[in-house]
């Protein structure tokens, strides 16, 4: 059974860094894709960062460049999402999701239950 | 990057009724279309895959169609658990990017 567990979210000040973790299970985790998706208070979904399976190719979404780092640890089956200089519209529920392939643009069959992010002083 | 219109952006159906949602791509997807599923306080859940395909353990009660810029996910029979918000995504072209949602609520 696939499973996705996030972790670390918190209440942060503006400015403060933040990392996320997301331990995997179920699958081979080096042959899967993964994404950070988030979404804010009452709002839709948002993809944020995305790593392919070797960890050699990354993409972040431009609200979160210079600012957020994806990486994993193929060897402990962990997705991390490294978040600094936060911001008040950063705060929403991040989710680790699975890609449907190694890489390139697809599909997320399996998602965590999201970790919460609260961006406020 | 492609933007995707889902309509309407709430539709109130009646329990055992039929629900129709449509979702547009600002240009063509092909048959790269998701369908996803979000109960109130959890995460998203797959439903369809490739336009059409249902993910592993959906019911058949769900049913999409469509390719290039037009989709439509169907659900007959409507069933308390089905009321949600449902999103669609394109993963044609990178980045992929998700719908604003519809919200299914009961009639």
């Amino acid at each position: 059974e696939v499973q996705l567990l996030e972790s670390g979210g918190a209440l942060i000040q503006p400015g403060g860094s933040l990392r996320l973790s997301c331990a995997a299970s179920g699958f081979t985790f080096t042959n899967y894709a993964m994404r950070w998706v988030r979404q804010a208070p009452g709002k839709g979904l948002v993809l944020v960062s995305a790593i392919n399976g070797g960890g050699d190719g990354t993409y972040y979404a431009d609200s979160v460049k210079g600012r957020f780092t994806i990486s994993r640890d193929n060897s402990k089956n962990t997705l991390y999402l490294q978040m600094d200089n936060l911001r008040a519209e950063d705060t929403a529920v991040y989710y680790c999701a699975k890609g449907a392939s190694s890489g390139g643009a697809n599909y997320f069959d399996f998602w965590g239950r999201g970790t919460l992010v609260t961006v406020s002083s | 990057e492609i933007v995707m219109t889902q309509s309407p952006g709430t539709q109130s159906v009646s329990l055992g009724e039929r629900a129709t949602l449509s979702c547009r791509a600002s240009q063509s997807v092909n048959s790269n279309l998701a369908w996803y599923q979000q109960k109130s306080g959890q995460a998203p859940r797959l439903l369809i895959y490739g336009a059409s395909t249902r993910a592993t353990g959906i019911p058949a009660r769900f049913s999409g169609s469509g390719s290039g810029t037009e989709f439509t996910l169907t659900i007959t029979s409507l069933q308390s658990e089905d009321f949600a918000v449902y999103y669609c995504q394109q993963y044609n072209n990178w980045p992929s990017t998700f719908g604003q949602g519809t919200k299914l609520e009961i009639k």
